[in-house]
Formats: C-alpha cells, sequence, structure tokens
C-alpha cells in the first residue's frame, strides 16, 4: 500500500467553526507534513512531524493545530480561520525525516473555503 | 542558501512534441537531493523521481528523462513524445542531508499544456 489518504476532500467553514482534516498513511514512515498550497504556487511546508514528535513548525499561526495520534495518522485542527486561510491543504509523509530516503509521498489534498 | 529556479511559468506544446522542463538550483551542502513532482489539476502532487547529489547518471523512465549537471546546477525534466496526460504542474525541489526534518525547497512550478 503506498497511497495517503486525506479527509475530507472538500471542506467550507466560517470564521468561528472549529473542524479538522485527517491523513492517513499504512506504508511504515515515520515523518509526516502538513502543506499549504495556494493557487499557482508551490507547497508551503507548515508542519513536521518525525517519529510521532512535531520537530518543525513553519511559524505557523496557533489557528493551526496539528496533532500525531500515532505513526500512521495526522491531524489539522482549524479553528478561527480567516478567508485567506482558503486553499489545498496537503498531507505527505516519508520513511525519515532527514534527507536521506525522503521521497515524500502526498495525499490527495483537502480543498479548504472560508467564508 | 537553497533555492530552486524554474524559469519557465508555462509551456505548451503540442501532442507527440518533445519538450524539457528546465530546474537550477542552489545549495552549500555537498550532500543533497533533488526530486521532481507532477501535480496534475486534480491536486495531488505525485513523485517521479530523487537524483542524489553523488549520482550524476541520467535517468530514463519510458518517455521521462532527466540530465543532472553538477556542474551548472542544473536538473532538467525531458518528456519525449508529450500526450495530453502529460497536462500538468511540474515542480523541482531540492532537499539537504543535514536540513533539519528533510525539508524540501520546491521551485515555483512549470505549468506543461499538451494540445491534441
Amino acid at each position: 500500500d503506498t497511497e495517503v489518504t486525506q479527509t475530507p476532500k472538500h471542506l467550507v467553514m466560517g470564521m468561528t467553526n472549529k473542524k479538522s482534516l485527517k491523513c492517513e498513511q499504512h506504508m511504515g514512515h515515520r515523518a509526516m507534513y502538513w502543506y499549504k498550497q495556494k493557487a499557482k504556487k508551490p507547497p508551503e511546508l507548515m508542519f513536521v512531524y518525525s517519529y510521532e514528535k512535531l520537530s518543525i513548525n513553519e511559524s505557523v499561526p496557533s489557528r493551526f493545530s496539528p496533532e500525531c495520534p500515532n505513526s500512521s495518522l495526522l491531524n489539522l485542527h482549524l479553528h478561527a480561520l480567516q478567508p485567506e486561510d482558503s486553499a489545498l491543504y496537503l498531507c505527505a509523509s516519508s520513511q525519515e525525516g532527514r534527507g536521506e530516503g525522503n521521497e515524500q509521498f502526498f495525499g490527495p489534498g483537502t480543498r479548504l473555503t472560508v467564508l | 542558501a537553497q533555492k530552486v529556479t524554474q524559469a519557465q511559468t508555462e509551456i505548451s506544446v503540442v501532442e507527440k512534441e518533445d519538450v524539457t522542463l528546465d530546474c537550477v538550483y542552489e545549495t552549500r551542502d555537498t550532500t543533497y537531493y533533488l526530486f521532481w513532482y507532477k501535480q496534475p489539476p486534480s491536486g495531488e502532487l505525485v513523485f517521479l523521481i530523487r537524483r542524489n547529489s553523488f549520482d550524476e547518471q541520467n535517468e530514463i523512465s519510458g518517455r521521462y528523462s532527466w540530465n543532472f549537471q553538477k556542474s551548472t546546477s542544473s536538473f532538467n525534466f525531458t518528456i519525449t513524445a508529450s500526450q495530453v496526460v502529460d497536462s500538468a504542474v511540474y515542480f523541482c525541489a531540492l532537499s539537504e542531508l543535514y536540513n533539519q526534518g528533510g525539508k524540501l525547497i520546491f521551485g515555483q512550478g512549470t505549468e506543461l499544456s499538451v494540445k491534441p
């Protein structure tokens, strides 16, 4: 199984809502990532978890809260988002969280719209 | 500083033409990794290839080939006999061995449109 799954595919939320994005991989990978991608731009790294510990937070606002319940699951909790947070949110995983063996495999993304 | 430059923002070709996507990178590390990803309109980034800095062999996979030249810091991608299904945004990316978390530095992407 070489797949990263993400739910939901689409999400529309108001600025006062609380929602969560979910990501799952069953490749035995020990690093998982959240990216944000705006239209016509490359993905921007948000968070990295390595061995279930947060290893990188790219100065992301606290209205985004990541969680790694176990090595296969990664969540992104959303609260009090702004319309400019509307984007495609991509999850990825890799064997390790370093350069070596670091092909990252991406999920299909969640297209988020904040009204 | 690490940087990846994809100077071609958009390329349009007619089916069966060959097309080359350029990628130029900057890094101070001696050990690094280069990648190409494809992002079709559906949105998912599809991993195409990884190349290590110490392996300058070119690679061919079907209609795809990659030319890695350390002397010019380039890692170009050629699609031979392009097809409509090749239409996508292609990203070149760099990762450094000692970069915490294996962070990928992406280029801005090249949008390839293959017309029938």
